[in-house]
């Protein structure tokens, strides 16, 4: 089955400091990386996701790219803010609502004022 | 909507008590499934469900039941708790779309507290 390592598990900046969290996955076939935030005592939410045939997706501050052949790709958050400081997972799966992603293991952003 | 609905939020057992984690959605999601939650382990999947009267394991499933009677619910029983399943529990839903997007709708989590 699919497996997704996510690096750091913790990363602390100072607000206005941009952010990078990685994930690598292992199975070839996975075509569908979404991103969730999820802020203490909450539910996880979708923030932004990114499909096989894009290399680059931006959504204001928050940007994914994804290196197919390699395996792995990145969230960027610039201009970090402290309402940014939540826990973030990345997944990896097959698109289509039947696939079930498998999660990484979380990054936990401290934005320091 | 309401969305995805959890019940209890909150629940104290002795080790071999038995209950049932209630989720509920009302979006018409043909998909839903059931994820725990522990510090540094990120959100493994227990369970999940492709449709009415069909269901399937996850990654950590033993120790779990589930059943899929109606599009709407997804309840998770656990039959002989654990302390190893002090845990905060997720149900999500997702549906197909033409452009294969895969969003998980979380429902708000069961804190879970095995004694």
């Amino acid at each position: 089955g699919e497996n997704v390592e996510q690096h750091p598990s913790t990363l602390s900046v100072q607000e206005g400091d941009s952010a990078v969290i990685k994930c690598t996955y292992s199975d070839s076939a996975s075509n569908y990386f979404p991103w969730y935030k999820q802020e203490l005592g909450k539910r996880p939410q979708l923030i932004i996701d990114i499909r096989s045939n894009v290399g680059e997706k931006k959504d204001q501050r928050i940007a994914v790219t994804l290196n197919k052949t390699a395996k792995h790709f990145s969230l960027h958050i610039t201009e970090t803010q402290p309402e940014d400081s939540a826990v973030y997972f990345c997944a990896a799966s097959l698109s289509g609502g039947s696939y079930i992603p498998t999660f990484g293991r979380g990054t936990s952003l401290i934005v320091h004022p | 909507n309401a969305g995805v609905t959890q019940t209890p939020k909150f629940q104290v057992l002795k080790t071999g008590q038995s209950m049932t984690l209630q989720c509920a959605q009302d979006m018409n999601h043909e998909y839903m499934s059931w994820y725990r939650q522990d510090p540094g382990m990120g959100l493994r999947l227990i369970h999940y469900s492709v449709g009415a009267g069909i269901t399937d394991q996850g990654e950590v499933p033993n120790g779990y039941n589930v059943s899929r009677s109606t599009t709407e619910d997804f309840p998770l029983r656990l039959l002989s708790a654990a302390p190893s399943q002090t845990s905060v529990y997720f149900c999500a839903s997702s549906y197909s779309t033409g452009g294969g997007k895969n969003e998980q709708f979380f429902g708000p989590g069961t804190r879970l507290t095995v004694l």
